[in-house]
Formats: structure tokens, sequence, C-alpha cells
């Protein structure tokens, strides 16, 4: 099993930009979730997918915010327009029925300048 | 969720055990325990988890007192590869509930 795969591994964009960064979740998981880490803020939950549909984005930050998964293999986050504040390592995980172990992706480090 | 107290840091000899120490003194009966651990520019990767009973597999052992208010993640021989932050993380069981980290304890393991 590849794990969670995310890309871009890096992200250099500048304020005001559109930003897209994707996911693809283990086969099988049935739960999806995307994390930014900063350091002043740690690891923050921003949004969660059951069976493609989105429980709880509380953890949204602001309007700029979005995400969707079209279908169960794949799913985006997106910032627009972005801003440096933003800048932050941004991690999916996946689990199968949200109780059992997450598997995080290898993240998308972004630095908006 | 109940809240988790962690030590920021620890150290320990590669080789020895490691025992990371959590405090959740306010934990509910359906709230497990889970812990986490982040290498230095990686993804969080799931240890271990537990509601009572101590629990072990191939990374680690989980004791949980007997009236649940803390826990200790045992690493029986560490290694340098071991050294990354370590997140005690209390949620309710149940597909919905989030995982949420705090700051976690981080192990420096020397050689």
């Amino acid at each position: 099993d590849a794990g969670v795969i995310q890309s871009p591994r890096h992200e250099v964009t500048e304020m005001g930009q559109e930003v897209t960064l994707r996911c693809k979740p283990i086969s099988g998981h049935d739960y999806l979730f995307w994390y930014r880490q900063t350091m002043m803020r740690g690891l923050e939950l921003l949004i969660y997918f059951n069976n493609n549909v989105p429980i709880d984005d509380s953890g949204m930050p602001e309007d700029r915010f979005s995400a969707k998964m079209p279908n169960a293999s794949f799913s985006t986050l997106k910032i627009q327009p972005s801003e440096p504040r933003d800048s932050a390592v941004y991690f999916c995980a996946s689990s199968l029925q949200g109780f059992y172990g997450y598997t995080f992706g290898s993240g998308t480090r972004l630095t908006v300048v | 969720d109940a809240k988790t107290t962690q030590p920021p840091s620890m150290d320990c000899a590669e080789g020895r055990a490691a025992n990371l120490p959590c405090n959740h003194s306010t934990i509910s009966g359906n709230e497990y325990v889970y812990w986490y651990r982040q290498i230095h520019s990686q993804g969080p990767q799931y240890i271990i988890h537990g509601l009572k009973n101590n629990e072990t597999n191939e990374m680690a052992s989980l004791i949980i007192t007997e009236d649940r208010k803390s826990s200790t993640l045992i690493l029986p021989h560490a290694t340098l590869r071991d050294t990354a932050v370590y997140y005690c993380i209390v949620r309710v069981g149940g597909a919905n509930s989030k995982l949420t980290f705090g700051k976690g304890i981080t192990l420096s393991v020397r050689p």
C-alpha cells in the first residue's frame, strides 16, 4: 500500500494567488481529514469527510478555504486568495471507520510570499 | 474530550526503555487514550490506543492506571530513530469524534 499520497510536497506562491492541495487516501478508508501545522498553533483539524461527505468544517479558518472530496480516492483543499499567514504544513490523513488509527500523508509545505 | 498533560521533553539512552508519561485526570468512561508520534518533517504516525486494559503491539506498550487518570507509553528498546514528538490524546469512542493534538512530549534518544 502506497499510503496517503499528497501533492505537491512543496508549494511557493505569491499572496493573492489560488492554491490547491491534493490528497489520495488509502483505498478502502472511509474517513479523510485535513490538518494544518504551524509552530504557533501546532496541529489543527480543518475539516473531515465521511464517505465523501463533509462532516465537520468548523476548523476551516475562513471563507478563503474550501475542501472537496468528489470521490473516494481524491480530495482537494483550496485557498483563494492565499495570504502569508496561510504558510504552514498541510497534512491529509485517512482512517477506516474514523475510530482506528489515522494514516497521515507526508504533508504539503506551503509558503505564501 | 478530556485534556492531557505531558512534560515538554525527556531523553533516554539508546537501547534502554523509554517511558513516556501522560496525565488525563478528567477522562470519562467512554474516552480512549491514543498515542501518536511525529518524526521531524514527517506526518504523525499512529502508535497505539487503549480504553482501560494494557495494550501491546510491535511498536510499543500502553499502560493505563486502574483509575484511568494517567498512562505510560513504553518503547522497550529505544533507538535513535525513535527521536520524535509523542502526542497523548484522549478522545471519545465513536467514528465522529475528533482527534485533537496538543503540544506533545519531545523524546530525544541519545547514543
